[in-house]
């Protein structure tokens, strides 16, 4: 069966300093991942999506990135962390070609100090 | 382009009790998904139940149901004997049918709904 699993779980990071947040999906290939940010009593926005290796789409600019160095890992960055950063963000994946819902993980909760 | 709106920031029911959750969305599209996600606190996402809006039959999960009304744009979810377990926000989300890459499968969502279970 596929898992995807997110990491950290928490991570409290001063302003300015760079994020690295981590994605990978197990049990299938060529997945469409996307990461998401829930603000606090908000819901889920799109940052980013990817239906391939270095194929990466933005829908909001912001200070963050993405990548996709290998099929099933995804990964989101910044180079200098604002407050405005802080949030929980849900990594997700649907199989390509698929009519089936996202799947999600278990979400990273960043705090800016 | 589509929006998703939950209208009830926050409801509460008595346990064993039913309570129904409001969603209106707003699409130009005639073939689409919708899904209900439940987020404990946890903050894990976990999907609660799904409708394709080719289908007529409203969806059912166990104790959970949907009432589709494609005309008006509305999809509500019904809990029925509502237990501690099912205190979460609750998001509504749409998503359009289609095969146009991975865009095509993005979700948007509602702002949520806070349920509290009373014992």
């Amino acid at each position: 069966s596929q898992t995807i699993h997110q990491w950290p779980a928490t991570l409290v990071q001063p302003v300015g300093s760079p994020l690295s947040l981590e994605c990978t999906v197990e049990g299938t290939s060529n997945p469409n991942l996307y990461w998401y940010r829930q603000a606090a009593g908000r819901g889920l926005q799109l940052l980013f999506y990817s239906i391939g290796i270095d194929q990466i789409s933005s829908e909001v600019p912001q200070n963050l990135s993405a990548s996709r160095p290998q099929d099933r890992q995804f990964i989101l960055s910044s180079k200098k962390l604002l407050l405005s950063d802080s949030g929980f963000y849900l990594c997700a994946w649907t199989a390509t070609h698929s009519n089936q819902p996202q799947h999600f993980g278990d979400g990273t909760r960043l705090s800016i100090l | 382009a589509q929006t998703v709106t939950q209208s009830q920031p926050e409801m509460s029911v008595q346990e064993a009790e039913t309570v129904t959750l409001s969603c209106t969305y707003d699409t130009s599209e005639s073939d689409y998904y919708l899904f209900w996600y439940k987020q404990p606190p946890s903050r894990q996402m976990i999907l609660v139940i799904r409708q394709e809006a080719y289908k007529q039959q409203n969806a059912t999960e166990n104790r959970f149901s949907v009432n589709f009304q494609k005309a008006a744009k509305s999809f509500s979810l019904k809990i029925s004997d509502s237990q501690l377990g099912d205190a979460a926000m609750y998001f509504c989300a749409y998503r359009i049918m289609g095969d146009s890459g991975a865009g095509s499968y993005q979700l948007t969502f509602g702002k949520g709904t806070k349920l509290s279970v009373i014992p």
